[in-house]
């Protein structure tokens, strides 16, 4: 069976630090692979999506940036941590196809809080 | 842009009582529709999914939703929750190459 694994599972760090977020996912080939943020009352918000290899699609300008370096590993990252960082990260997959018709699979989270 | 609307960020309920959370979309063609649960300390999960076909779909621990095209709506039910039903409750829809479009979340409180 599938699972997908994140960590650390808290962080803190202080603003102007360095960011590595890791996730990894087993049981499957080649998924899409999704960062998301999700912050009290405001839902989930994605980040970066990547369906492949090296391509990492952008949802929204930020201090923040993506890599997948590996088929089942995807890595998000800052050089500098900002206050406005901080929340709940989320990493899911999704069968890889083109299709809309996949469901997402969530990892169990990371809280990264900025001070 | 796709946008998902939930009505209530926050539902108090007795046990026993029903449930009716609503959740509109925006987006006017074909579109694929999920509610996820995440309970206290645990993954988000999936609680159902409509593609197409029967606009009633079932899910797990006794959940429903029903699609409606004509009010671009997908509200889930159910008829009597329970205390264990505590969490909170996200409605998505399919926005583009396998992204999903997710609402802002409804929190729920059973009370025993």
């Amino acid at each position: 069976s599938q699972t997908i694994h994140q960590w650390p599972a808290t962080l803190v760090q202080p603003v102007g630090s360095p960011l590595s977020l890791e996730c990894t996912v087993e049981g499957t080939s080649n998924p899409n692979l999704y960062w998301y943020r999700q912050a009290a009352g405001r839902g989930l918000q994605l980040l970066f999506y990547s369906v492949g290899i090296g391509q990492i699609s952008s949802e929204v300008p930020q201090n923040l940036s993506a890599s997948r370096p590996q088929d089942r590993q995807f890595i998000l990252s800052s050089k500098k941590l900002l206050l406005s960082d901080s929340g709940f990260y989320l990493c899911a997959w999704s069968v890889g196809t083109t299709s809309s018709y996949n469901e997402q699979f969530f990892g169990p989270g990371t809280r990264l809080t900025v001070l | 842009a796709q946008s998902v609307s939930q009505h209530n960020h926050h539902v108090i309920l007795s046990e026993a009582a029903s449930l009716e959370l609503g959740c509109n979309y925006s987006y006017g063609g074909t579109v694929n529709l999920f509610w996820y649960v995440q309970y206290p300390g645990q993954h988000l999960q999936l609680l159902l999914k409509y593609f197409s076909g029967d606009p009633l779909v079932k899910g797990i621990k006794g959940f429903e939703a029903e699609f409606i095209k004509s009010k671009f709506s997908f509200n889930l039910r159910k008829p009597s929750v329970q205390w264990s039903d505590t969490a909170e409750y996200f409605c998505a829809v399919n926005s583009g190459y396998s992204t999903l479009t997710f609402g802002k979340g409804t929190m729920l409180l059973v009370s025993p």
